[in-house]
């Protein structure tokens, strides 16, 4: 079945640093991709999506691309801050079917 | 854009009673939803896919007897957790899938931090 791994956390960073977390995918068809965030005590949000190959979602500074050569959604971003502190999840989707997370990779930015 | 309400955000009940917990799609219908389980520091565990209309879906391992799942209109699917023990507390999380053209979109609950005491 469809599978999502992403990079093994924690991660730990310092402010401005800059971000990656590694996710790749496993699917039959042609999943959209989506990463979201979970704040301390919060439900999940989205971050961004993609839905076809080569595609670039970005918000707030994070940017991923759709990379179906790889099977690739890396999440990055520039320069970090202390908010950006949260567990990061990257998530795949096959027309109105469940989701599929990754384990989640819990990012700790130090100011 | 859509969105998905989830009741109660948290709760907190004595060992032996159960627990209720709506999910309701508040500007679509939702024919599907889907159930999820966090524990600490882990990812999200799906659990079972409520069918309008019919009966849920569970995933392997997930006792249908103790999460009752109903999803009686197009637009609530609830989630009752029977006879809680201290186990069951968790992250409970509800999301429901539509089409936006050829590719999917999930929208999430807030999620219910469910504690048995």
């Amino acid at each position: 079945g469809d599978s999502v791994t992403q990079m093994e956390g924690p991660v730990t960073l310092s402010e401005e640093a800059f971000l990656t977390i590694n996710c790749t995918y496993t699917a039959t068809g042609y999943p959209s991709l989506f990463w979201y965030v979970q704040y301390p005590g919060e439900g999940l949000q989205l971050l961004l999506k993609a839905t076809k190959a080569d595609d670039k979602g970005s918000n707030k500074g994070f940017e991923a691309t759709y990379r179906k050569e790889t099977t690739s959604f890396h999440l990055e971003k520039g320069s970090v801050q202390v908010s950006d502190s949260a567990v990061y999840f990257c998530a795949l989707i096959q027309g109105a079917q469940k989701l599929v997370f990754g384990q989640g990779t819990r990012l700790t930015i130090n100011p | 854009g859509a969105v998905v309400s989830q009741h109660p955000s948290w709760v907190i009940c004595k060992s032996g009673t159960s627990v209720k917990i709506e999910c309701r799609s508040l500007d679509f219908q939702a024919t599907t939803m889907f159930w999820y389980r966090q524990f600490p520091k882990q990812s999200l565990m799906l659990m079972a896919t409520s069918n309008e209309g019919s009966k849920a879906t569970y995933e392997q391992g997930v006792e249908k007897d103790k999460f009752l799942i109903n999803h009686a209109s197009l637009t609530l699917s609830t989630l009752t957790v029977t006879s809680a023990h201290p186990e069951d507390s968790s992250f409970y999380i509800c999301s429901a899938s539509i089409l936006q053209g050829v590719s999917g979109k999930a929208f999430f609950g807030q999620g219910t931090r469910l504690t048995v005491v």
